[in-house]
């Protein structure tokens, strides 16, 4: 069974700092593409950021491109989005999500979302 | 960035009558390799997005055959041929050829 758990989430102050965490189980996690997408309280899904499988290729969404980055340790499953420079606009649930097919660039696919964890950037 | 709309914004069905939601693009979502990368998510209250379609039409594992989709190069449709009460939730289509992905603004869909 696909597994996928954020955590990192909590109250931030505007300009501060944060990583999240994604643990991953029950596929191999080396295999495939990651991604983080957002979802601000009340409002509709944000893509965020995606990482390949082998972890030499990025992309941010240019909201938070320069202020955020995407990494991953296949040695530990684990998934990170590090936050820097926070601002309001990224109050939101985070959800780390799993590419559908493995090895695959060029076209993009989310299957499996975790539970999220939410950031809360306020003074 | 290709951008994705969606009507209706809401629906309200009565159990056991059909639904259906669009799905626009602004761009084709045709690839070079032939397949169309559309897809659709269902995220039912206090839940995590589950994926429903993928590639326009092909149903993800355990989704009952109730739920369909259809179209091509910039307009799709999702279909549930009966409507059930676990099907309530928001409903997103996403786009998955060009980066930025992008997510329509979701149909919300309840039950009568």
């Amino acid at each position: 069974e696909v597994q996928l758990v954020e955590s990192g989430g909590v109250v931030v102050q505007p300009g501060g700092s944060l990583r999240l965490s994604c643990a991953a189980s029950g596929f191999t996690f080396d295999d495939y593409t990651m991604h983080w997408v957002r979802q601000a309280p009340g409002k509709g899904l944000e893509w965020v950021s995606l990482i390949s499988w082998d972890g030499g290729s990025t992309y941010y969404a240019d909201s938070v491109k320069g202020r955020f980055t995407i990494s991953r340790d296949n040695s530990k499953n684990s998934l990170y989005l590090q936050m820097n420079s926070l601002r309001t606009e990224d109050t939101a649930l985070y959800y780390c999500a799993k590419a559908l097919m493995r090895y695959v660039w060029g076209s993009y696919s989310l299957d499996y979302w975790g539970q999220g964890t939410l950031v809360t950037v306020s003074s | 960035d290709i951008v994705m709309t969606q009507t209706p914004l809401s629906l309200s069905v009565t159990p056991g009558q059909p639904a259906s939601i669009s799905c626009k693009s602004s761009q084709s979502l045709l690839h070079s390799d032939g397949k169309t990368y559309l897809y659709w998510y269902l995220q039912k209250p206090g839940q995590s997005p589950q994926l429903l379609i993928y590639e326009v039409s092909s149903r993800f594992s355990g989704v009952p055959d109730r739920f369909s989709g259809s179209g091509s190069g910039t307009d799709f449709t999702l279909k549930i041929s009966r409507v059930e009460a676990e099907d309530v939730g928001v409903y997103y289509c996403m786009q998955g050829i060009h980066l930025p992905l992008t997510f329509g603004p979701g149909t919300k869909v309840d039950i009568k």
